[in-house]
């Protein structure tokens, strides 16, 4: 069974740091291109980070950009994001979610239950 | 402001038929990249509901279904549950932009 188990959300003050992890297990990490998708309380999703599965490739979202840093480690199974230069407007659930594979792309087949990530004084 | 437009709100009662559209532009749905919806239960992760345009994922219910024509996509529910009622997502991929995958606001569905 596909699992994805998020880690490290809390309080966190404006322009404070916090690293999200994300564990994986049932299906070959390495194979798999991953996601963080978030959502500000009450709002709709928003997609954050890609990174491919040798962690090679990586795309972030303009409103994250040059403070968000996503990476990988297959050995350990796991999905990370360093968050820097926290904003109130980073409030959200962070998701872990896995690009799926079968007949199309660009996808996410598989979500993890969330972080909840609080910037606040 | 969502770059796939989808309504806020729709609603059907019991066993009735709800359609929700996803209009998207020529850097996406109409450059022919994929549609997938995602159903969000009150207070659960999204969970995939169609990808592909057109494809249910294992367990998924056949009252399911999903289109796509031009630059726009449907997603339309049959024999309306209770337990239908989520909030729901279309998702593409956007050729124009840096990150390139993009949701929908979303679509709140209300079973009266």
């Amino acid at each position: 069974e596909v699992q994805l188990v998020e880690s490290g959300g809390g309080l966190v003050q404006p322009g404070g740091s916090l690293r999200l992890s994300c564990a994986a297990s049932g299906f070959t990490f390495s194979s798999y291109e991953m996601n963080w998708v978030r959502q500000a309380p009450g709002k709709g999703l928003e997609w954050v980070s890609y990174i491919s599965s040798s962690g090679s490739t990586i795309y972030y979202a303009d409103s994250v950009k040059g403070r968000f840093t996503i990476s990988r480690d297959n050995a350990k199974n796991s999905l990370y994001l360093q968050m820097n230069s926290l904003r109130a407007e980073d409030t959200a659930v962070y998701y872990c979610a896995r690009d799926g594979i079968a007949v199309a792309r660009y996808y996410f087949d598989y979500w993890g239950q969330g972080t909840l990530v609080t910037v606040s004084s | 402001q969502s770059v796939l437009t989808q309504p806020p709100s729709v609603s059907g009662a019991p066993g009735q038929r709800v359609t929700i559209s996803c209009t998207g532009s020529s850097s996406n749905i109409g450059a022919g990249y994929d549609v997938h919806w995602y159903q969000q239960l009150p207070g659960t992760a999204p969970k995939l509901l169609i990808y592909g345009n057109s494809n249910r994922p294992s367990g998924v219910p056949d009252r399911f279904s999903g289109s796509k024509s031009g630059t726009s996509a449907s997603l339309a529910i049959t024999g309306l549950q209770a337990e239908d009622e989520a909030d729901y997502y279309c998702q593409s991929y956007d050729s124009s932009l840096s990150g390139r995958r993009v949701f929908g606001g979303g679509t709140k569905l209300t079973v009266l």
